[in-house]
């Protein structure tokens, strides 16, 4: 079992739809936590961070961390054709350390 | 340059030759990691370079695998007597010293015949 689990859909979504993307984590001592967005054919780009539990919000973005539970969550509001693309949690132990990555989730906005 | 650079974008390479991929980082990241892509998986760790430190070879998947870090700037990934399951995509990624910073490159597309 990996220690990172994310469905990797795809899902599909209208234009305007709130979107919710989701992983799970095995390993307890993860403290660092960040979603990455990736376009086909480049890079991940870093989308939002946490540390620790709780929530953060960015514009459009909402990441929450809930230890207790092992989860983690991406929000996105008023999602838009743009935002289609391949979303990465990823985590790690300590600050600077190797990031543990989920599969990706593949989404699609419709116009 | 502004952002993380690897060369060459892709590669098509014959069963046993041995490869080499390239990654020149942001100026003063002292950090640098590779991670491996494979259709359809998330990204796996290779190998982490910090400083003058040793690297962190704890993710290379055999001793075909190797990677040096050259006056802690630029770095080469080799991969020796490639087999087809070698086939994805390299990626490089660089850090300051920002928790969070870490920035990646557009990859090396592998493909092995």
């Amino acid at each position: 079992q990996k220690e990172v689990e994310q469905d990797p859909g795809p899902l599909s979504v209208p234009e305007g739809a709130i979107v919710s993307l989701n992983c799970t984590y095995s390993n307890s001592a993860f403290q660092y936590f960040m979603w990455y967005r990736q376009y086909s054919r480049k890079g991940p780009e870093l989308l939002m961070y946490t540390y620790s539990s709780g929530n953060k919000e960015d514009g459009r973005f909402t990441a929450q961390v809930d230890k207790s539970s092992k989860y983690i969550s991406l929000f996105i509001r008023d999602s838009q054709p743009s935002d289609s693309a391949t979303y990465l949690c990823a985590m790690s132990v300590n600050s600077g350390y190797a990031l543990n990555f989920g599969k990706g989730t593949s989404l699609l906005v419709t116009p | 340059g502004a952002g993380v650079s690897q060369s060459p974008s892709n590669k098509v390479t014959e069963k046993g030759k041995d490869v080499e991929l390239r990654c020149d980082p942001i100026s003063g990241h002292t950090a640098l990691y590779w991670y491996r892509q494979s259709l359809g998986q998330g990204l796996e760790f290779l190998i982490y370079f910090q400083g003058n430190s040793a690297p962190d070879k704890s993710g290379l998947p055999s001793d075909r695998f190797s990677a040096e870090r050259t006056g802690g700037s630029v770095s080469t990934l080799t991969i020796q007597r490639t087999q087809q399951e070698d086939s994805a995509v390299y990626l490089c990624a660089s850090r300051r010293s920002d928790p969070y910073g870490y920035t990646f490159g557009s990859g090396t597309r592998l493909t092995v015949v």
